[in-house]
This record gives structure tokens, C-alpha cells and sequence, in this order.
């Protein structure tokens, strides 16, 4: 049973440095094919991808926010690291993890998500 | 970077077929996946690879690509239907993926 779970603060302020956590379970990102990604909502907004690791530790980002974007991954610990620097209000939603699996390029499971809230 | 383009909304009467698209500049070569979210849940993938079902989502879920559009039909709509709908691609243009999605449709059942 594939389960993921995203862990973080859920209000930081203006100009401070996010750390969001994903922990999931049922997989191995050391499975050849496996990747996570995150993808957050503003209240009332669409979707936004903002970055994805695969099993082999290669990172892609999006491409308007990649100067403030790191994520990791501590395979031994089954986690999903991402930082975001500098948050601002319009930072203001609720992140998702989710996993890409080996034979659906879809993101097939998702976390709950987490609010953050950007607000001084 | 690729837009993905889709209706804002779309009105349905139960019993009834909806489509929902989804344009962007030659979508036909590409994969799309389609997302259902209900108010205050996380996403659920109902179609991947254009027209694939995940197990468990009904058959009246199917997908098609094709040109400049991909769509998404719901057949037989029923009011759980009720949901905002997604679609997703990754663009590798630029020498790396790098995940879309398109702004979501609303999907009312009268």
C-alpha cells in the first residue's frame, strides 16, 4: 500500500526559508523508474508542479522558480526533501508530494497535502 | 514555456456525456494525464497516457489526444462527478522534463 505524507511548518514568514518533508511508504525511490515530486495550490488556484527527484538523483525544477527550489532525498528514511527560499505571501498554499511510478507517468499517488501559510 | 488551455467550466445534466479539453501546441505528441479534485481532497489520477484508466476508476473515465486537443469524457455523468478536473503533461523541450498543468475545469452537474 502506497502512502506518502507531507511534514512542515504551516506558517513561516515573508523572506524565510521553507523546509517541507514528504515520507511515504509501499515504495523505494531506489526502485530504477520510481520519482517524487511536489506540486503546491494557492487557495481557489490551479495546480503548480514545482519539482521532481528520481531514483537515480537527478532533479528538474520549474523553470520560473528554480533559483529558490532544492529538493533531496534521504532513501534510507523513505523522504522527499524540499526547500523554498525567500517565501513571500503569494507562496501562500497547500503542497503536495506526489509519486510518479514505473509504469504511469501520471503522478499515481498523492499525499494529503499541507497548508503553509506566508503571513508576517 | 507549454500552456496547457482548458474551459474554465463545463455544465452537465446526470445521465449525460461530458467532454472537457485540454489545448496546447501539438498535445497529439505527448502524453497526457488527468486529475480529478474534489473540494478539500487531493488530486486522483483518472486517466494516464492519454487514455489508460488507473484500476479502480470506472470505465465511463476515457481519454483521447490527438493535434492541438486532448479530452477528457466522462460518460453516463453522475453527481460524485462533481469536481474540478486537471490535465498534465511533461514538456522536455527545453532538454529536461518539466511538469504542466492546465488551469482546471470545473465540472458542474445540473
Amino acid at each position: 500500500q502506497v502512502t506518502l505524507k507531507e511534514s512542515g511548518p504551516a506558517l513561516v514568514k515573508p523572506t524565510q526559508t521553507l523546509t517541507l518533508t514528504c515520507t511515504f511508504s509501499g515504495f523505494s525511490l531506489s526502485t530504477s523508474g520510481m520519482r517524487v515530486s511536489w506540486i503546491r495550490q494557492p487557495p481557489g488556484k490551479a495546480l503548480e508542479w514545482l519539482a521532481r527527484i528520481d531514483w537515480d538523483d537527478d532533479k528538474f525544477y520549474s523553470t520560473s522558480l528554480k533559483t529558490r527550489l532544492t529538493i533531496s532525498k534521504d532513501t534510507s528514511k523513505n523522504q522527499v526533501v524540499l526547500t523554498m527560499t525567500n517565501m513571500d505571501p503569494v507562496d501562500t498554499a497547500t503542497y503536495y508530494c506526489a509519486r510518479t511510478g514505473i509504469a504511469v507517468a501520471g503522478f499515481d499517488y498523492w499525499g494529503q497535502g499541507t497548508l503553509v501559510t506566508v503571513s508576517s | 514555456s507549454y500552456v496547457l488551455t482548458q474551459p474554465p467550466s463545463v455544465s452537465v445534466a446526470p445521465g449525460q456525456t461530458a467532454r472537457i479539453t485540454c489545448g496546447g501546441n501539438n498535445i497529439g505528441s505527448k502524453s497526457v494525464h488527468w486529475y480529478q479534485q474534489k473540494p478539500g481532497q487531493a488530486p486522483v489520477l483518472v486517466v494516464y497516457d492519454d487514455s489508460d484508466r488507473p484500476s479502480g476508476i470506472p470505465e465511463r473515465f476515457s481519454g483521447s489526444n490527438s493535434g492541438n486537443t486532448a479530452t477528457l469524457t466522462i460518460s453516463r455523468v453522475e453527481a460524485g462527478d462533481e469536481a474540478d478536473y486537471y490535465c498534465q503533461v511533461w514538456d522536455s523541450s527545453s532538454d529536461h522534463p518539466i511538469g504542466v498543468f492546465g488551469g482546471g475545469t470545473k465540472l458542474t452537474v445540473l
